[in-house]
């Protein structure tokens, strides 16, 4: 079955210092994968993306994230996390239809709680 | 540009009874999907539009329906509304993708948080 997932439910981690949200996943064929934050009371926010090309890819926000085959996994990083960092994460794989038509079905993963304290 | 708007953003029905969601996508996007986010099970699809056509369907019952207008506006409609319906429910539009061109992300709408009693 094609799936994602967000291992950790909770990162805490104080300002300035790195973050990693970590996002694993199971699709059959290249995958297309995703990184989107949601703010309380708010609709999700598109991050970043990897379709193919470079593995390190950088996003909004000073976010980036890196794809690793071998591992199946696309963690999200930030080099110094910001108070205003702390939302709620999710990892997505976009699921491609064999034959027709449907590129718009999303899999999300349960989200992952970010807190940056002060 | 302008965002992805949904009306209303809050509504309270009871049981039994029917709603109707409506989304408006940005400018230029055709596609427009839908999810629904609970605390239990997360962002679930529902289905997705495209030129007024249903492209693709997620794992709900028949009481969950949609439709796709000619200026790409989407509406969702949920009949004989059970408690379980509680749920913010997500709009999202892209520009059209096919095998190709599947890349491109989704723009999320607000929410429109749905209450049943």
């Amino acid at each position: 079955a094609q799936s994602v997932a967000q291992p950790e439910d909770q990162v805490n981690v104080a300002e300035g210092n790195p973050l990693t949200v970590k996002c694993t996943y199971s699709v059959s064929g290249n995958p297309y994968l995703f990184w989107y934050v949601q703010y309380p009371n708010r609709g999700l926010q598109f991050l970043l993306k990897y379709i193919t090309g470079d593995n390190l890819v950088k996003g909004s926000y000073g976010f980036e994230a890196e794809f690793n085959k071998s591992q199946t996994s696309f963690h999200l990083k930030k080099p110094s996390a910001l108070v205003s960092d702390s939302a709620l994460y999710f990892c997505a794989v976009r699921l491609l239809a064999p034959f027709s038509g449907g590129y718009n079905k999303l899999i999300f993963g349960a989200g992952t709680r970010l807190a940056v304290h002060p | 540009k302008a965002g992805v708007t949904q009306t209303p953003r809050y509504l309270i029905k009871t049981r039994g009874q029917q709603v109707t969601l409506s989304c408006s996508p940005i400018s230029g996007h055709r596609s427009v999907s839908w999810y629904q986010q609970t605390p239990g099970q997360g962002l679930q699809f529902l289905f997705e539009y495209f030129s007024e056509t249903q492209r693709n369907k997620g794992n709900f019952p028949g009481r969950f329906s949609g439709r796709q207008f000619s200026n790409s506006r989407s509406e969702m409609n949920v009949s004989t509304l059970e408690l379980g319906d509680s749920a913010l429910y997500l709009c999202a539009s892209s520009l059209p993708g096919d095998r190709a061109l599947g890349s491109y992300e989704q723009y999320f709408g607000p929410g429109t948080r749905l209450t049943v009693t």
